[in-house]
């Protein structure tokens, strides 16, 4: 497909565990950006990567956040030791380069429940 | 610290009516703003982008305008039709390729 693509739709797992949510971007695209949305919080970006870095720095809320990307087109969300805080829709965005004027497009997101 | 506002946060229009969708941020240091529409269960889609050098941008029924000295943008749609209904976001991008988004306006078009 030629949109930004994210597995899986929905996951669930116990606290404390620790997840790798999956987004394929679109090909070509520079800059990849995680976000997290929840009801209360909105929406708030986690991290994001320009060009191949492969590890991006963690974003907020803590250190429990990372992101690779092994190939140009692919990154995974890392949370470790997961909190029932973490419970959100976690939606990847990518932009085909930094340029103002490029828009980000989405994926669906993936909905992760802690329990 | 860069903060978002929407306001309404709900709006109810019977078909056909134009109306207009406010975004307000406080730091006038924006590298852009994007407006998205988000559907139940589904990502954002991205409808407008307006440059910090640009005041608007169109797109069909659509018309996004910026004041940067303001802090301000409206979405503007024009004969609104029940597959408008959705929730509305603006997101604001600055240095560091930093994303604050507001917290939606959700717009139910009665047919």
């Amino acid at each position: 497909g030629a949109g930004v693509s994210q597995s899986p739709r929905y996951k669930v797992a116990k606290r404390g565990r620790d997840v790798a949510l999956r987004c394929d971007s679109i090909s070509g695209h520079v800059t990849l950006y995680w976000y997290r949305q929840t009801l209360g919080q909105g929406s708030e970006v986690l991290t994001y990567s320009q060009s191949d870095a492969q590890r991006d720095k963690s974003g907020r809320p803590s250190g429990r956040f990372s992101a690779e990307r092994p190939e140009r087109s692919v990154s995974t969300l890392k949370i470790q030791r997961t909190e029932q805080g973490d419970s959100a829709v976690y939606l990847c965005a990518s932009s085909l380069t930094t340029g103002s004027n490029q828009p980000q497009h989405f994926g669906d997101g993936t909905r992760l429940s802690i329990l | 610290k860069q903060e978002v506002t929407q306001i309404p946060a709900a709006l109810s229009v019977p078909e056909g009516e134009n109306l207009v969708l406010n975004c307000s941020f406080t730091d006038s240091a924006i590298y852009n703003l994007q407006w998205f529409r988000q559907d139940p269960g589904k990502g954002l889609t991205s409808l407008l982008l307006i440059q910090s050098s640009q005041r608007e941008q169109t797109s069909g029924r659509l018309n996004a305008s910026l004041d940067k000295s303001s802090g301000r943008s409206t979405l503007y749609i024009a004969a609104s039709q029940p597959g408008d209904s959705a929730t509305y976001l603006c997101a604001v991008q600055a240095g560091g390729f930093k994303t604050i988004f507001g917290a939606g306006t959700r717009l139910f078009v009665k047919a």
